[in-house]
């Protein structure tokens, strides 16, 4: 059982269009991370949501985490081909150090 | 903009040899962490460290891994004997609090492959 399930899994999509991504739990995280990662690379952090209800926008992106802290969206605003990449959500809980990594959503975006 | 460094940026051992991985944190920061990722597999916690001293540790951070502030910027990663399974890129990060938002920024990673 994954503690954070991301979907879709893969998403391949035309330039222009507007896409969601989802990052679920049956658990409460007291922070929420997204990163987005090139292939043979670190993850680079894109946001970080603390607060139940928040919403942050990055450019394009929107990020969203849910009221009760156990979800979060991405949605990405007419995707660009330079948005292709994986994106990773990652939380904590309660006082623990460690980041605990959904397995990602991999987007294409086709021009 | 301030950013956590890792070496070698690839390592390749024999099995049962010793490596070490490096890793140089954001200045300011006072938590270290160190992930791994098996390829195609989703990034795993192995260990994290403050104050000179293990904060939290996962159940693959066996005893054949140790991790050190050897000086005032550097943080390794050693793995003593190393198997076939330890093969995948290991990650560093860091952070300037634990608090609320706590916010790690991993660096580029160090590919380890064992034969």
């Amino acid at each position: 059982t994954q503690l954070l399930e991301q979907s879709p899994q893969f998403l391949s999509i035309q330039e222009g269009e507007n896409l969601t991504v989802y990052c679920n739990s049956s658990s409460v995280f007291s922070s929420l991370q997204w990163y987005r990662q090139e292939p043979g690379e670190g993850p680079v952090l894109l946001v970080t949501v603390v607060t139940g209800g928040e919403v942050k926008k990055l450019k394009r992106l929107t990020f969203q985490f849910g009221d009760a802290r156990k979800d979060s969206s991405l949605h990405i605003t007419a995707a660009q081909p330079g948005d292709t990449g994986l994106y990773l959500c990652a939380g904590v809980r309660g006082s623990n150090y460690k980041l605990t990594f959904g397995k990602g959503t991999l987007l294409t975006v086709n021009p | 903009e301030p950013e956590v460094t890792q070496t070698p940026s690839h390592q390749v051992t024999q099995m049962g040899q010793e490596v070490i991985l490096r890793c140089v944190p954001i200045s300011n920061h006072l938590y270290f962490y160190w992930y791994r990722q098996i390829l195609g597999q989703k990034v795993e916690f192995l260990v994290s460290f403050y104050n000179n001293e293990i904060s939290e540790k996962s159940e693959i951070f066996d005893d054949q891994f140790s991790v050190e502030r050897p000086d005032g910027s550097n943080f390794t990663l050693k793995i003593r004997s190393t198997k076939l399974e330890d093969s995948a890129m290991y990650f560093c990060a860091s952070s300037e609090t634990r608090r609320g938002g706590q916010t790690q920024y991993f660096g580029p990673g160090t590919r380890l492959l064992v034969l």
